[in-house]
């Protein structure tokens, strides 16, 4: 099993920019997360989605569409790339929408630079 | 809104020191998160737990729900322990994990 994958590892965009990160899972989980994780700060979490068919925001939507395209996948899209979106995202996933008895599997991350 | 204060915020350790990063957190919660961050930056989890203790090899984590703490231990480092220490909370009624900001373990042999 590969676990949580992300693609791509790397990215540097200008500013106005657009792109889509995608995230897949091959364990069968029900809900996936995408975070930022900024120097000095923790991880924050920006959409999840606890099932197939639904996402929710979470701490700093602002600027970020996702979809759930099926069980497997949850891409994050940047529609106009700003610096303040210059961060690591990290993809994750877990057997339901209840972390307390589910640990969540991550994805390497992507670094993404908005120039 | 929980906030998740870890400390220290940075430790360097001699290999077989005894190791303790704390983790405060200000509302009641559910459940908290041990996660270890890998210095090529895979993070993976290590505890979930809610009330007690838990052990997992030379690894310990304790929470007291009354003084809303939490402790994770490493008995005998070793330099592969190197890596950022991140608590997670989830609030109570909630599905969705607060994080500290970390704590930078360094192990030196």
């Amino acid at each position: 099993n590969a676990g949580v994958t992300q693609t791509p590892k790397f990215q540097v965009l200008k500013t106005g920019q657009s792109m889509t990160l995608q995230c897949a899972q091959d364990m069968n989980h029900n809900s996936m997360y995408w975070y930022r994780q900024d120097p000095g700060m923790g991880l924050r979490l920006i959409y999840y989605s606890a099932s197939e068919g639904t996402t929710d925001k979470g701490e700093v939507p602002n600027g970020y569409n996702v979809s759930r395209l099926n069980k497997r996948e949850f891409s994050l899209r940047l529609e106009s790339a700003a610096p303040s979106q210059t961060s690591v995202y990290f993809c994750a996933s877990s057997e339901s929408g209840q972390p307390i008895y589910n640990e969540q599997f991550f994805g390497p991350g992507t670094r993404l630079t908005v120039l | 809104k929980n906030e998740v204060e870890q400390s220290p915020q940075n430790l360097t350790a001699q290999e077989g020191e005894f190791i303790t990063i704390n983790c405060s957190y200000s509302v009641g919660i559910s459940a908290l998160h041990w996660l270890q961050q890998h210095p090529g930056g895979g993070i993976v989890s290590l505890f979930m737990l809610s009330s007690g203790k838990k052990k997992h090899g030379r690894l310990i984590a304790t929470i007291n729900i009354q003084e809303k703490h939490s402790s994770l231990h490493i008995t005998a480092s070793h330099p592969r322990d190197s890596a950022v220490y991140i608590c997670a909370v989830i609030e109570g009624g909630s599905e969705k994990l607060v994080f500290g900001k970390g704590t930078k373990l360094t192990v030196n042999p």
